[in-house]
């Protein structure tokens, strides 16, 4: 079964600076996709990136990109100029293609990373 | 576009007693998911449904099932309610299963389960 563990239970940065957050992950597969997601106090997942494995180029959305080293299965989140509005409980994520063929389309969820934005 | 709607927003239960969640996908969503999130256990996944019909379940216990009905909303209801079911469930919805499909999970508010 897979895993998803973020190190970090909490993370702080001041404003405008640069925060990265960790993730490390186990699987036995070769074709899997990861995702960040956060959610701040108002408890709604919001999606933040995606990154399919097969791909070798980091995704980038806006201030937000990854940094997926596929043989050391580590998948961090790079935030950049942090803005009050980042402040939330970060989630790393991964989900099986092999799931996806099967139908199972679940998602492993890491424990979460609390990052706070210092004004 | 109106997101996934959850209700109720919280919910307050004594132990025993059973619990029923609801969740509306986003339009045209016909996939269904229902994950727990105890306070920090994060996520873990519960049920998932699609075209009415339950695809995969994570590793809970059979108090724990649910439905999706023909307009693809879905319920979860748990029986026999225990203080360990105290957590945030979180509903989300995606474009419909096929082989090679990547929709991306979106996710409801969450109902809030207490259970005093």
């Amino acid at each position: 079964a897979q895993t998803v563990t973020q190190s970090q239970p909490e993370m702080s940065v001041q404003e405008a600076e640069t925060v990265t957050l960790s993730c490390t992950y186990d699987t036995s597969e070769s074709d899997y996709y990861l995702f960040w997601y956060k959610q701040p106090p108002s408890r709604q997942m919001i999606l933040v990136i995606r990154q399919e494995a097969y791909k070798q180029q980091n995704a980038t959305e806006n201030r937000f990109s990854v940094n997926f080293q596929k043989a050391a299965k580590s998948f961090s989140l790079k935030i950049s100029d942090s803005q009050l509005g980042d402040a939330a409980m970060y989630f790393c994520a991964y989900r099986s293609l092999q799931s996806i063929i099967q139908g199972a389309q679940k998602l492993v969820f890491g424990q979460g990373t609390r990052l706070t934005i210092n004004p | 576009e109106a997101g996934v709607t959850q209700s109720p927003t919280h919910l307050i239960k004594t132990r025993g007693q059973q619990a029923t969640l609801r969740c509306s996908p986003i339009s045209g969503h016909t996939s269904v998911y229902w994950y727990q999130q105890a306070l920090g256990l994060g996520l873990q996944f519960l049920l998932w449904y699609d075209e009415g019909e339950e695809r995969n379940r994570g590793n809970f216990p059979p108090r724990f099932s649910g439905r999706q009905f023909p307009n693809y909303s879905s319920e979860l209801n748990v029986n026999a309610l225990e203080l360990e079911d105290s957590a945030l469930y979180l509903c989300a919805s995606s474009l419909a299963r096929r082989p090679y499909s990547n929709q991306p999970q979106h996710f409801g508010d969450g109902t809030r389960l207490s259970i005093l």
